[in-house]
């Protein structure tokens, strides 16, 4: 059971459009959100990410929304680049464990 | 710093084979964990040490992964036998956080990943 569910799969955006990826959980205990950048050939890094008492956490061109009551979380791309291309993976984790809950990752690719 | 290094970075191996996978976390990070992608699905969480303890082995898959981290510093994860299901890429991760910051984050820096492909 997917306890973190992710989508679309795949998005291709015009440069300079908004590139927007949507996660869902069902572990209420999750209290910590984060965004994962995983470039070809890297390792995932860390983005941005949020806690629950806010609705809305931006730094620079990206921006998390969260929606405590729908269990849901999404990542906004601003202004996207062809730079932005890579796979994103939305992730959760709780208090009382250390590990991360992916989901199973966006590859978004920006055209030029 | 440098990074968290792992190798290899692919091992092609045939099914039923050993392959032993190593990670050097960054010096000073006594958290270790690995997680595996199996191609399209999620990240999954295999296990975490804390020095060379197994804090949490919860996500290990069977008993055909076994995975150590003698003196607390670099860490292997052997398959054996492998099978065609445990291709995919693995990734670890280490961090020096104890406790968790308050912004929630526990300062994870992953390594590219070594891909496995059992044939």
């Amino acid at each position: 059971q997917q306890q973190v569910k992710q989508s679309p799969q795949s998005l291709i955006v015009q440069k300079g459009g908004i590139s927007i990826i949507n996660c869902a959980y069902e572990n209420t205990a999750f209290d910590y959100f984060p965004w994962y950048q995983q470039f070809p050939g890297k390792g995932p890094a860390l983005l941005i990410a949020i806690r629950p008492d806010v609705s809305e956490k931006k730094e620079g061109r990206f921006t998390i929304s969260f929606n405590k009551s729908a269990k849901q979380f999404s990542l906004h791309i601003m202004d996207s680049q062809p730079g932005d291309s890579a796979t994103y993976f939305c992730a959760a984790s709780s208090g009382s464990a250390r590990q991360l809950t992916f989901g199973s990752g966006t590859q978004l690719t920006v055209l030029p | 710093e440098a990074g968290v290094t792992q190798f290899p970075s692919h091992s092609v191996i045939e099914k039923g084979q050993t392959v032993t996978l190593r990670c050097d976390p960054i010096s000073g990070h006594d958290n270790l964990y690995w997680y595996r992608r199996v191609m399209g699905k999620e990240i999954k969480f295999l296990l975490h040490f804390v020095k060379e303890s197994k804090q949490d082995e919860s996500g290990m898959p069977n008993n055909r992964f076994l995975a150590e981290r003698t003196g607390g510093t670099y860490s292997t994860l052997k398959v054996q036998p492998a099978e065609l299901e445990d291709s995919g890429v693995y990734f670890c991760a280490s961090s020096r956080i104890k406790a968790r910051q308050g912004n929630g984050n526990y300062g994870y820096t992953f390594g590219s990943g070594t891909r496995l492909t059992v044939v």
